[in-house]
């Protein structure tokens, strides 16, 4: 059974650019979730994609948006990239959308603004 | 709205202590209760989880608790050896998201 992968590992941007981060789910699970972490602080939930639909949404501006595929992968896109954006980006995938679930963490995307 | 504390912020131990890190919750209405391993510059490793239902739960050298009444769980750590040096986080799970602490950074003197 394949765990949860992302995308690349590490990238590094220009402030005002955009990027794309990306995400495989564990088999069998319909659920990603998005978290920002950045230095020395706890992981920020970002949003929840659940069946391809957002599914909750945390304290972040509109140019954090995603996508969720029909095979459940998913895809955490960011315009007009700001300094403060440079942090470690972490999915979680997890059986459904309820709290109730364990979500199971990948390896993150260290993304760096310039 | 949920909040996540850890206490304490770093801690450092000679190489064979006991330990016991804390996490404390503002709102019991939780589904599991999650403790996580991140080792610098890396992503999280899950270590244990504890159901709303369960008060605790353990993995050889990995004990950890939950009061849902109190607010709290405790992740005690028997005979730490050099090789648990990391940073310690808490999750809290909410309807469909985690919250986490801010972590202990933990570092075993050999």
């Amino acid at each position: 059974e394949t765990g949860v992968t992302q995308s690349p590992t590490h990238l590094i941007k220009t402030r005002g650019q955009q990027v794309t981060l990306r995400c495989s789910s564990q088999s069998g699970h319909n659920t990603v979730s998005w978290y920002q972490q950045a230095l020395g602080q706890g992981p920020q939930f970002i949003f929840q994609y659940y069946r391809e639909e957002e599914n909750g949404r945390g304290n972040f501006p509109p140019r954090f948006s995603g996508l969720q595929f029909p095979n459940y992968s998913s895809e955490l896109n960011v315009n007009a990239l700001e300094l403060d954006d440079s942090a470690l980006y972490l999915c979680a995938s997890s059986l459904g959308g309820q709290g109730e679930y364990e979500q199971y963490f990948g390896p993150g995307t260290r993304l760096t603004v310039t | 709205k949920q909040e996540v504390t850890q206490i304490p912020a770093a801690l450092s131990v000679p190489e064979g202590e006991n330990l016991v890190l804390n996490c404390s919750f503002t709102d019991s209405a939780i589904y599991n209760l999650q403790w996580f391993r991140q080792d610098p510059g890396k992503g999280l490793t899950s270590l244990l989880l504890i159901q709303s239902s369960q008060r605790e739960q353990t993995s050889g050298r990995l004990n950890a608790s939950l009061d849902k009444s109190s607010g709290r769980s405790t992740l005690y750590i028997a005979a730490s050896q050099p090789g648990d040096s990391a940073t310690y986080l808490c999750a809290a799970s909410g309807t469909y998201k985690y919250i986490f602490g801010t972590g202990t950074r933990l570092k075993v003197l050999a």
